[in-house]
């Protein structure tokens, strides 16, 4: 089955910028469809956080903001907060499965 | 503002059929171009991407659960339904039922969560 793939984890220190990587192939990111990202805190349903590759929902900070070039996708969050530890996951959709298909997700650390 | 909430059985036996239903609150399930979904997550794990139902009524489904996945729509309880059948242990996992927005769709709503444990 299709999928696209996070590294399993990331850290940065409060301040720091940090990216988490989304990589795709030619069914999903790389046939040119939108990628979206979710941050999921402990416990809770996850939250959109990105939609259409760099689109911010209302109330989500600018510090977060997404691309993607090619096969692969990236989420950048600046300006590193505590309360920005969580779980993040990319998703897309894949031509190859006519439907939605999500990253492995990526715990991020704040140190 | 769209609410989802999910409800059913917290504990179903192997070889059974697990249901569970997504009520909609806030506005008509079948107004507008939304994909109602489903998506599991086992615990400590990722997504899943189970399914989805469009507002005209069609369907598509995980290739890996295609066989005994349905979901169905409920217009006039403005309710989406998840049926999965012949579960094992690894169907154990916390349910969320989501809005799919925009194309191709983001979840931008999503229910609280329910967690589904296969036990005897």
């Amino acid at each position: 089955q299709s999928g696209l793939t996070q590294p399993p984890s990331v850290s940065g220190a409060p301040g720091q910028r940090v990216t988490i990587s989304c990589t795709g192939s030619s069914s999903n990111i790389g046939a040119g469809y939108d990628v979206h990202w979710y941050q999921q805190l402990p416990g809770i349903a996850p939250k959109l956080l990105i939609y259409g590759n760099g689109n911010r929902p209302s109330g989500v900070p600018d510090r977060f903001s997404g691309s993607n070039s090619g096969t692969s996708a990236s989420l950048a969050i600046t300006g590193l907060q505590p309360e920005d530890e969580a779980d993040y996951y990319c998703q897309s959709y894949d031509s190859s499965l006519s439907g939605s298909v999500f990253g492995g997700g990526t715990k991020l650390t704040v140190l | 503002q769209v609410q989802l909430q999910e409800s059913g059985p917290g504990l179903v036996k192997p070889s059974q059929t697990l249901s569970l239903t997504c009520t909609v609150s806030g506005d008509s399930i079948s107004s507008g171009s939304y994909y109602w979904s489903w998506i599991r997550q086992p615990a400590g794990k990722g997504l899943e991407w189970i399914g989805r139902i469009y507002t005209s009524g069609s369907t598509n489904y995980s290739p890996s659960l295609k066989s005994r996945v349905t979901v169905s729509l409920d217009t006039f309880k403005n309710q989406f339904s998840l049926r999965l059948t012949s579960v094992t242990a690894a169907d154990t996992a916390v349910y969320y039922c989501a809005r799919g927005s925009g194309w191709p769709y983001s979840f931008d709503v999503w229910g609280q969560g329910t967690m589904v444990t296969v036990s005897s």
